[in-house]
């Protein structure tokens, strides 16, 4: 079966551009996460989404990092005015919303210059 | 303080020897849950086992098993028999409120290195 897809697989930018990254769930998930990984660091929560609303916006770290989830499916991470900090693997994730573990995407590894 | 700890690192084990990787966390809800990942070279994060909060028994998933103590706040897991393919990062996570949480914690992770 078709798991959480992510798109584009790899990105380079320079610094100063706007990037948007995708996230498929899985069909029927209603829960979707966005974390960020960091060369040999653990994950870094980013945002929560329940259906269609983001209930949990905590974890994102300026005011140029925006996400939203349409039709309770598919999700966007925006970055803007991307900086070199920036640069890390950004994963998707998907749960029901009981038990509630996560299956991860394969990540989008975003390349600042 | 921190919500989900691994104090380790990194681990080495022989082959066909077993490993534990530890785990603490740290709530004061009484409803939780607790997960096990693997994230291998590849980059791919890999599920592993879950335990409840309200879970009599010890979860098991083959040759993996999670050692939940409660009182102490630990889940550390347990890989019986390693095998080469089981060299990877570990991360130890957690979910706040089973029914109404949203937010997961991941600990910092342990670096598994299997010996041949």
């Amino acid at each position: 079966g078709a798991g959480v897809s992510q798109s584009p697989s790899n990105k380079v930018t320079e610094k100063g551009k706007d990037v948007e990254l995708r996230c498929d769930p899985i069909s029927g998930h209603t829960a979707l996460y966005w974390y960020r990984q960091s060369l040999g660091q653990g994950l870094e929560f980013l945002i929560y989404f329940q259906g269609n609303s983001a209930p949990d916006k905590s974890g994102l770290p300026s005011d140029r990092f925006s996400a939203e989830r349409t039709g309770g499916s598919v999700s966007t991470l925006t970055i803007q005015r991307t900086q070199q900090e920036d640069s890390a693997v950004y994963l998707c994730a998907s749960s029901l919303a009981r038990r509630g573990e996560q299956f991860f995407g394969p990540g989008t590894r975003l390349t600042v210059l | 303080a921190q919500k989900i700890t691994q104090t380790q690192p990194g681990m080495f084990v022989q082959e066909k020897e077993a490993v534990t990787l530890d785990c603490t966390y740290d709530t004061s809800d009484p409803s939780y849950g607790l997960f096990w990942y693997k994230q291998p070279s590849s980059g791919e994060m890999i599920f592993l086992i879950y335990q409840g909060s309200y879970d009599q028994q010890n979860a098991t998933e083959g040759r993996y098993s999670l050692n939940f103590q409660k009182a102490r706040k630990s889940a550390n897991l347990v890989i019986s028999a390693s095998q080469l393919g089981d060299s990877a990062m570990y991360f130890c996570a957690m979910r706040e409120g089973i029914i109404t949480g949203n937010q997961f914690y991941f600990g910092t992770g342990t670096s598994l290195t299997v010996i041949p």
